[in-house]
């Protein structure tokens, strides 16, 4: 099983700043790497595919990088509203697939 | 838009089986992949296993002996039956929709808390 790590596990910054999150991949899984935000009570959305695709209706100050074992997600002008669990998603053996734990963003 | 929706029992009995539903509405529920996906409290979230509008499913090895994923396209809903629960399973389920060009769940339900508890 691929095992997905996200660091950290709670981030606090500051609104209008960037925020930067790191999921990392026990092996290569590629590009095929999704992005998630979750807020409570909420559905997760999706907000990248694709280690760098943006989905149907995410802003461009959400942008997906890496390949392989290493990704990240950088949300840029941080916005009250991005206060949400964050978390990565392989599925390079579609269908099968696992999850990282998540990274909880706060906006201070 | 497009909306998942869970149902089911809250609370299910040690050794007996869990059932949910997944509605699907405001789409299609033709040539996309339906979703189960769980979440205990504290821990990552897992995939339980998924079906095919036509009917084809795939499951998560570690549960397969017990899973059960089904479609009903007429009332465009998916089901999920796991049986002989244990504390285990206690945990959030989900019902999530894929499609074969993104990969990725790109609609999900809010999911739904299900306890195993005598």
């Amino acid at each position: 099983e691929i095992v997905m790590t996200q660091s950290p596990a709670t981030l606090s910054v500051s609104p209008g700043e960037r925020a930067t999150l790191s999921c990392r991949a026990s092996q290569s899984v590629s590009s095929d790497l999704a992005w998630y935000r979750q807020k409570p009570g909420q559905a997760p959305r999706l907000l990248i595919y694709g280690a760098s695709t943006r989905a149907t209706g995410i802003p461009a100050r959400f942008n997906g990088s890496g390949s392989g074992t290493e990704f990240t997600l950088t949300i840029s002008s941080l916005q009250s509203e991005d206060s949400a669990l964050y978390f990565c998603h392989q599925y390079i053996y579609w269908p099968l697939c696992t999850f990282g734990q998540g990274t909880k963003l706060e906006i201070k | 838009q497009v909306q998942l929706q869970e149902s089911g029992p809250g609370l299910v009995k040690p050794s007996e089986t869990l059932s949910l539903t997944c509605t699907v509405s405001g789409g299609s529920i033709n040539n996309y992949y339906w979703t189960w996906i769980r979440q205990p409290a504290g821990k990552e979230l897992e995939w339980i296993g998924r079906i095919y509008s036509s009917g084809s499913t795939n499951y998560n090895p570690s549960l397969k002996s017990r899973v059960t994923v089904s479609v009903d396209t007429s009332k465009k809903q998916v089901s999920l039956k796991l049986n002989s629960v244990t504390a285990a399973d206690t945990a959030m389920y989900y019902c999530a929709r894929a499609d074969s060009t993104i990969y990725a769940f790109d609609i999900w339900g809010r999911g739904t808390m299900v306890t195993v508890s005598s």
